[in-house]
């Protein structure tokens, strides 16, 4: 079964970059299948969707994130990662990898990583 | 950009009961809506995919209705295990929203 996780620093400096990674395991990510996502939740919070990337490397962000988010893929790892420039504290969450299914009729997140808390601070 | 919504906010219930929580979304998303189960500490679980379609494994007291702005997921009769906070995500476009969030507690 296929598994995601995330890794990456637990604390980042204000005004610094965030950078995360995604290693997926039990398939390849060089599929039609599925879009491969990040999705983050602030303590106590709820879930907010950050953007996806597709097998080919077209990516779609969240338009309050846009300007501040890159999400990249390596397929030769197996990987995909999340970069979020200039972060504040508003930015510490709980930070998700995932699996977006749109292959029909599935749909949905289907697979999650275990989420990596991302602490901003100086 | 969609909006969704979420209503209630928290929901008080005893085991057994059956309880409905509503989605809508600001515009027409088709059936295009997923609800997932989140417990404290935990990655959300996928419930429900194209507004009515469990997941493999998903109990059957689970159901998701509804179609263009209003959805709901029901839960015939609340077990121990369902206690959570539940939410819907909308993926017509290829811009994802989730809902607010549900949180369901135990009266």
């Amino acid at each position: 079964q296929q598994q995601l996780q995330e890794s990456g620093p637990g604390l980042v400096k204000p005004s610094e970059t965030l950078s995360l990674t995604c290693t997926v395991s039990g398939d390849s990510i060089s599929t039609i299948n599925y879009f491969w996502g990040w999705i983050r939740q602030p303590p106590g919070k709820g879930l907010e969707w950050i953007g996806s990337i597709y097998y080919d490397g077209s990516t779609n962000y969240s338009p309050s994130l846009q300007s501040r988010v890159t999400i990249s893929l390596d397929t030769s790892k197996n990987q995909f990662s999340l970069k979020l420039r200039s972060v504040t504290a508003a930015d510490t969450a709980v930070y998700y990898c995932a699996r977006h299914v749109i292959a029909a009729p599935r749909g949905g997140v289907d697979r999650w990583g275990q989420g990596t808390l991302v602490t901003v601070s100086s | 950009d969609i909006l969704m919504t979420q209503s209630p906010s928290t929901l008080s219930a005893s085991v057994g009961d059956r309880i409905t929580i509503t989605c809508r979304a600001s515009q027409t998303i088709n059936r295009w809506l997923a609800w997932y189960q989140q417990k404290p500490g935990k990655a959300p679980k996928l419930l429900v995919y194209k507004a009515s379609i469990l997941e493999n494994g998903v109990p059957s007291r689970f159901s998701g209705s509804g179609s263009g702005t209003e959805f709901t997921l029901t839960i015939s009769s609340l077990q121990p295990d369902d206690f959570a906070t539940y939410y819907c995500q909308q993926y017509n476009s290829n811009i994802y929203t989730f809902g607010p969030g549900t949180k369901v507690d135990i009266k």
